[in-house]
């Protein structure tokens, strides 16, 4: 089944522990995104990568890190977590994304992080 | 299941009637428009999209319409039933970065009373 999947589901933490939250594909989508939601604010882009070794700010990239060494995986990282990342977190793929190339854009079921 | 929006507004409709779900996007220049659909406790699901070339756009039950002049993109949903019951979001592709980004709007909720 073509899916995204992230782990974990619901997380509590506590003000700087480091934690990395993971993001896996099945499709061999190029594009790869992570978004937070905010009630009220929508979803909002965190990184984004276009493909392997490319990554790029989204419009809210403070407080957190990205990396692609493979293509099906994207994990986000939060190096020093603080209360204002407690937040309902999607990662997303697509086939591709941009340059007049856009694909639709398949999201995981979201990982609840509060940060205490 | 996750609470998408405390404060969204909404859209109340009887099943059966069609709905029209507005949207004011923010750049003159995004190329590439989507519609979103968001249940409870799900990650947004993709509806319809249109590209700035167009101005209309059908799919199965929904139609998708844009004015640039204005800003502003709608989706209709003829017919609605129970199940379309959800929090909808329009996103944009802006220019910025070469058009590799998506920004979303902050969703209408869909109330449909049988």
């Amino acid at each position: 089944e073509a899916q995204v999947t992230q782990n974990p589901r619901y997380l509590i933490t506590v003000t700087g522990k480091k934690l990395t939250v993971t993001c896996s594909q099945n499709m061999n989508h190029e594009y790869m995104s992570w978004y937070r939601q905010d009630p009220g604010l929508g979803l909002r882009q965190i990184y984004y990568s276009m493909n392997v070794e490319v990554t790029d700010k989204g419009d809210v990239p403070e407080g957190y890190k990205v990396s692609r060494k493979e293509k099906r995986n994207f994990p986000l990282i939060l190096e020093s977590p603080s209360p204002n990342q407690t937040s309902l977190y999607f990662c997303a793929s697509s086939l591709s994304w941009g340059s007049g190339s856009f694909y639709t854009q398949y999201f995981g079921p979201g990982t609840r992080l509060t940060v205490l | 299941g996750e609470s998408v929006g405390l404060h969204l507004p909404t859209l109340s409709v009887q099943e059966g009637d069609n709905s029209i779900i507005n949207c004011a996007y923010s750049n003159s220049a995004s190329d590439y428009f989507i519609w979103y659909k968001q249940e409870s406790g799900k990650g947004p699901q993709f509806i319809i999209d249109i590209r700035s070339n167009m101005d209309k756009r059908q799919g199965q039950r929904v139609t998708v319409l844009l004015n640039k002049t204005v800003k502003h993109l709608s989706l209709q949903i003829a017919a609605t039933q129970p199940g379309d019951s959800a929090v909808y979001f329009c996103a944009e592709t802006p220019p910025l970065g070469g058009y590799n980004k998506l920004i979303f709007g902050a969703g209408t909720r869909l109330a449909v009373h049988p």
